[in-house]
């Protein structure tokens, strides 16, 4: 069965300074792993997408994140945090119920708040 | 090009009312899925579509029925609304090759 693991509810940085979300996944098979960002009151946004390609993905805005087989972790990264990136994250995996690719399972979300 | 549009924006209703939630996109895609949005708690889904005439479930389909007579549109039913459905609905969709879903700007219902 295929699940994934945010092991932050919230993180809070500095405007400057490196941003990291932690997301660890199971899966019973090669899985497609995305993150989504959600302002706040707004839908949600693709960020990046990982299907099995290169193992270091880049995203918009500057985020990326890195697919590791053997620590089954697709950690969020950006090397300078901006005001505008405050916003909740979600880590996604693709293959859920009913085994179709499109149905998606989210982990609970990571608020990212990002201080002056 | 709109996208995924999703009407109401925000709906409130009594116990035991039924309302549809409305869905509609203009990419032509095959899957469509519902998902609803509870704090702390991701999104999980509802319903979901891999094309027209073909529904099934998801991880909490209890109290919401839906349909696909069409490509474009997949809406959703609540039958007898309960406080429990007080939540955020978020409509997707996608290609049947893509995994990334297209959401929709949600619908706030409140059940009181």
């Amino acid at each position: 069965a295929q699940s994934v693991t945010q092991l932050d509810s919230h993180v809070s940085v500095s405007e400057g300074t490196p941003v990291l979300l932690r997301c660890n996944y199971s899966s019973s098979y090669s899985p497609s792993l995305f993150w989504y960002v959600q302002h706040p009151n707004k839908g949600l946004q693709l960020l990046l997408k990982y299907t099995s390609a290169a193992t270091l993905v880049k995203g918009i805005n500057g985020f990326e994140a890195e697919f590791k087989k053997s620590e089954t972790s697709f950690h969020l990264t950006k090397p300078s945090a901006h005001m505008s990136d405050a916003a909740e994250y979600f880590c996604v995996v693709s293959g859920g119920y009913g085994g179709s690719q499109g149905n998606l399972i989210f982990g609970k979300g990571t608020k990212l708040s990002v201080k002056p | 090009n709109a996208g995924v549009t999703q009407t109401p924006k925000f709906q409130v209703l009594k116990t035991g009312q039924s309302m549809t939630l409305q869905c509609a996109q203009d990419m032509n895609h095959e899957y469509m899925s519902w998902y609803r949005q509870d704090p702390g708690m991701g999104l999980r889904l509802i319903h979901y579509s891999v094309g027209a005439g073909i529904t099934d479930q998801g991880e909490v389909p209890n109290g919401y029925n839906v349909s696909r007579s069409t490509t474009e549109d997949f809406p959703l039913r609540l039958l007898s609304a309960a406080p429990s459905q007080t939540s955020v609905y978020f409509c997707a969709s996608s290609y049947p090759d893509r995994y990334e879903q297209y959401f929709g700007p949600g619908t706030r219902l409140t059940v009181t």
